[in-house]
C-alpha cells in the first residue's frame, strides 16, 4: 500500500503562509497520480482542502480557493500544500492522502501533522 | 456547499448492528455513486472502510457494509465489536467545482 507522510512547521504566525510537504513511499508519484489534502480542526470534523489529478486539476475547496496552492514535485516524489494569509481558524491537523483516481475516495492517509496558527 | 448530515451519535451492544445515515442532495450523494466512509479512532488518521457506496477495501471486515437510496447513504456495522467504537465520516463526490464534501461525523459507542 502507498505510504504518505506529512512534514512542515508546527507553528505559523497569523497572516503568514502555511507550507506542508507530503512524501510518498513505495510508489512513483509520476504514475497515475491522484493526491489530496484534508484538514481537521481540533475537536471538529474533516474538511477537504484540495486535490491534484494526473488527468486534470488542481481542484480546491471553494471556501479556500483564493488562498490554496497544491503542487507536485515528481523529482522528489512529493506534493505540497501552501495556504496563505492564515488565521487562528486554520489551526488544524493536516492530512495528505492518496486518492482513488477513478472513484473519488481517500485510499491511504498520512498520520497527520498539527499546525497551530499563533503569534 | 454544505456538509453532509450525519447523526451526532449512535450506539449498540456487542454483537448488535448499528446503521449510520449520511444525507446530502442530488448534487452530491444522490448524483453519484462515489460515497465513501472513514473510521477514525481518537488521535489517529482516518481509515477507509467503504468506497463507491458499497465496496470494501482489502482487509476491511465484511461486518461493514454500505448502501444508498436517493440522497441518503448508509453505513451498517454488524456484529459490533469493542474496536468499532470510533468516529465515522462519510464523504461524497460533489462535482468538478468542489470535488468532495464530508459528512458531519458520527460517534459510535459500543455499550
Amino acid at each position: 500500500q502507498v505510504q504518505v507522510q506529512e512534514s512542515g512547521p508546527g507553528l505559523v504566525k497569523p497572516s503568514e503562509t502555511l507550507s506542508l510537504t507530503c512524501s510518498v513511499s513505495d510508489y512513483s508519484i509520476s504514475s497515475d497520480f491522484c493526491w489530496g489534502w484534508i484538514r481537521q480542526p481540533p475537536g471538529k470534523g474533516l474538511e477537504w482542502i484540495g486535490s491534484v489529478f494526473h488527468s486534470g486539476g488542481p481542484y480546491y475547496n471553494p471556501s479556500l480557493k483564493s488562498r490554496v496552492t497544491i503542487s507536485v514535485d515528481t523529482s522528489k516524489n512529493q506534493f505540497s500544500l501552501k495556504l496563505t494569509s492564515v488565521t487562528a481558524a486554520d489551526t488544524a491537523v493536516y492530512y495528505c492522502a492518496r486518492e482513488g483516481c477513478i472513484s473519488y475516495w481517500f485510499e491511504s492517509w498520512g498520520q497527520g501533522t498539527l499546525v497551530s496558527v499563533s503569534s | 456547499q454544505s456538509a453532509l448530515t450525519q447523526p451526532p451519535s449512535a450506539s449498540g451492544s456487542p454483537g448488535q448492528s448499528v446503521t449510520i445515515s449520511c444525507t446530502g442532495t442530488s448534487s452530491d450523494v444522490g448524483g453519484y455513486n462515489y460515497v465513501s466512509w472513514y473510521q477514525q479512532h481518537p488521535g489517529k488518521a482516518p481509515k477507509v472502510m467503504i468506497y463507491e457506496v458499497s465496496k470494501r477495501p482489502s482487509g476491511v471486515p465484511d461486518r461493514f457494509s454500505g448502501s444508498k437510496s436517493g440522497n441518503t447513504a448508509s453505513l451498517t456495522v454488524s456484529g459490533l465489536q469493542a474496536e468499532d467504537e470510533a468516529d465515522y465520516y462519510c464523504t461524497s463526490y460533489a462535482g468538478s467545482n468542489s470535488l468532495y464534501v464530508f459528512g458531519t461525523g458520527t460517534k459510535v459507542t459500543v455499550l
